[in-house]
């Protein structure tokens, strides 16, 4: 199965900073469509986790311009630029390229 | 508005079974592939399995695969998660989600224990 590695498990920020997360994956996540099947997660207590990125850099609907997905073949990256109070939290991703779907281990966002 | 509503958690003793339910609103649920989720309580996610949308097709995690069951009815716009010979590692929160490109809406979750 392909494996996700998301290198760290907590970043302590200040508010308006920029912060980036990584996601590693153990192949290429790109599929003959030529899209990147590499999807970002926000969970947030008491809230229903919120799909943010789609194809490693699509913002889904409603998702602040903050929050920028880049990368290709197994290096991702999720940015937060001028983080505000709500974004702390802990961000996953997943790749749904090849069953069984995979999610990274997390990040968790702390203030700093 | 899309809503997922997952049910049928609780406290259940090692080698018991459980089904848990997830009715679906705010579209078309025979429309869409679904699938369940769950987190441990150290916050590790992982993928249990999908089904298709006329439940013709299920697809699972290899290490779940002979104990976990989904099904869905679509006259109840419901989804199932059918748990047999539980573990004390299955103790986890559920989730249902909808499925695409990517998992586009999760439910509230449900929590499972299995404990003696």
């Amino acid at each position: 199965q392909i494996m996700l590695t998301q290198q760290a498990e907590s970043l302590w920020i200040s508010p308006g900073e920029r912060v980036s997360i990584t996601c590693r994956a153990s192949q290429s996540l790109l599929y003959t469509d030529g899209k990147h099947y590499l999807s970002w997660y926000q969970q947030r207590p008491g809230q229903t986790t919120k799909a943010l990125i789609y194809h490693a850099s699509v913002r889904t609907d409603g998702v602040p311009t903050r929050f920028i997905g880049s990368g290709s073949g197994t290096e991702f990256t999720l940015s937060i630029e001028h983080v505000q109070p709500e974004d702390f939290a802990i961000y996953y991703c997943l790749q749904t390229l090849k069953s069984p779907y995979t999610f990274g281990a997390g990040t968790k966002l702390e203030l700093k | 508005e899309v809503q997922l509503v997952e049910s049928g958690g609780g406290l259940v003793k090692p080698g018991a079974s459980l089904k848990l339910s997830c009715v679906a609103s705010g579209f078309t649920f025979s429309d869409y592939w679904m699938s369940w989720v769950r987190q441990t309580p150290g916050k590790t996610m992982e993928w249990i399995g999908d089904i298709k949308y006329d439940g013709s097709y299920t697809n699972y995690a290899p290490s779940l695969k002979n104990r976990f069951t989904i099904s869905r009815d679509n006259a109840k716009s419901t989804l199932y998660l059918q748990m047999s010979n539980v573990r004390s590692e299955d103790t986890a929160t559920y989730y249902c989600t909808r499925e695409g490109y990517y998992f586009d809406y999760w439910g509230q979750g449900v929590m499972v224990t299995v404990s003696s």
